[in-house]
This record gives structure tokens, C-alpha cells and sequence, in this order.
């Protein structure tokens, strides 16, 4: 069974453009989450989608958003990137049962570099 | 939200020593606890998780030891091998808070051969 899925790898990008990273849960999976990892620092959430709606939010700008789609696939759009958003994006799905607590399974990230 | 600490930021251990790494939690709601290994360069991998009924549970060569009367959590890595050289992070999670967990900043393992 294939695990999660990301795209690209590798992104390098300049401060003001913007950018669109996706994801593929796990086959059956319906919960998405996005978080970002910066160098040395923990994993910071910053969005859960499931069934195709947003149901949290992390602490970040409204630069950043994304959405799911009907496969429960998604996507992470940041715009107008500023040097600080340098990291690797991590995507996870969960079964999405409605039973609280889930574990979350991780894709590989996307490290995107802003210059 | 409440923060998930990790005491030590980095470990090294022979090949063949037992490994001990640790966590403590802070939100005494968190019922449910999760341990991730990330190598260079991939996502985190889950490793093992246990939930506030149990104190104990064991895997493959690992333990998870859970002691809510001091909010303490450790990962237990039987004969460490070279190839679990990675970050270990710990994840808290709670009934009824908002399905999404708390990460530590994570434990740098590092085995020498």
C-alpha cells in the first residue's frame, strides 16, 4: 500500500512569488494535515482538511491556504513568500473516522527555498 | 496550546546499548501519545503510540513507558542499531481538543558503531 505522497521534492522559489505543493493521502485515508518544519524548530501545524472542508487552522498568516479535494487529495498555496518561510512542508493523513486522537502518518515534504 | 518538551536534545549510545529518550508533556488533558523517528531528509515515521489507559506498551525492539502522575513519557530502543540514528519526536493529543498534536522539537539519537 502505497504511503503518503508529495510534490515536488525540491522547490526553489524568490520572495514575493507564490507557490502550490500537493499532496495524496494514503488510499482510504480522508484527513489531510499541512505543517511546516523549520530548521531546528518542531513541526508547526498549519491546516487539517477532511471531507473537503478546512476544520483547523494553525497560527499563520491568511497567505497561507490550501484545500482538499473530492479524491481527498490536497493542496498547500502560500503567496507573496517571504525569506522566512524557508522549510520543509510535511503532509499527513489519518483514517478520518471521527475518532478523536488519531495517528498521523507522514509524506516525505517538500523543502522549499526562498531567496 | 500546551508545549511538549523534550529533555535532552541530543543522545549517543553504542552499538548495542539500550537507548532512553524522554519526553515530558505538560497538558494534563493529553490522553493519547505518539512517537515519530525522522532520518535526514524524509518525514517523520511513526514509531509507536499508547494511550492514557496504559502505562506501558511495547513494539519492535521499542517501549513506550507513559507516567501521567509526572506528565513523563519515554522511548525505550532496545540493542540501538546504527540505522536508528535519526530524531526522535514525541506528539501529545487530547479527547475533545482539536484533533490536531503537539510536537516536541524532537531528540537527535546518534549511534556509534
Amino acid at each position: 500500500e502505497a504511503g503518503v505522497t508529495q510534490s515536488p521534492t525540491h522547490l526553489i522559489k524568490t520572495r514575493g512569488q507564490q507557490v502550490t505543493l500537493r499532496c495524496s493521502p494514503i488510499s482510504g485515508h480522508t484527513s489531510v494535515y499541512w505543517y511546516q518544519q523549520a530548521l531546528g524548530l518542531g513541526l508547526q501545524f498549519l491546516l487539517w482538511y477532511d471531507e473537503g472542508e478546512e476544520r483547523n487552522r494553525g497560527n499563520f498568516p491568511p497567505r497561507f491556504s490550501g484545500r482538499q479535494f473530492p479524491n481527498y487529495s490536497s493542496e498547500l498555496n502560500v503567496n507573496a513568500l517571504e525569506l522566512e518561510d524557508s522549510a520543509l512542508y510535511l503532509c499527513a493523513s489519518s483514517p478520518g473516522t471521527g475518532e478523536v486522537a488519531e495517528t498521523q502518518y507522514f509524506g516525505p515534504g517538500t523543502r522549499l527555498l526562498v531567496l | 496550546g500546551e508545549s511538549v518538551g523534550l529533555h535532552l536534545p541530543t543522545l549517543s549510545v553504542q552499538e548495542g546499548d539500550n537507548s532512553i529518550i524522554n519526553c515530558a508533556y505538560s497538558n494534563s488533558a493529553s490522553d493519547y501519545f505518539i512517537w515519530y523517528k525522522q532520518e535526514s531528509g524524509k518525514g517523520p515515521q511513526f514509531i509507536i503510540d499508547i494511550r492514557s489507559n496504559m502505562d506501558k506498551r511495547q513494539g519492535q525492539r521499542v517501549t513506550v513507558l507513559l507516567n501521567k502522575t509526572v506528565k513523563h513519557l519515554s522511548l525505550q530502543i532496545a540493542a540501538t542499531q546504527p540505522g536508528d540514528s535519526a530524531v526522535y519526536f514525541c506528539a501529545e493529543n487530547n479527547r475533545g481538543g482539536s484533533y490536531i498534536p503537539t510536537f516536541g522539537r524532537g531528540t537527535s539519537l546518534i549511534v556509534h558503531p
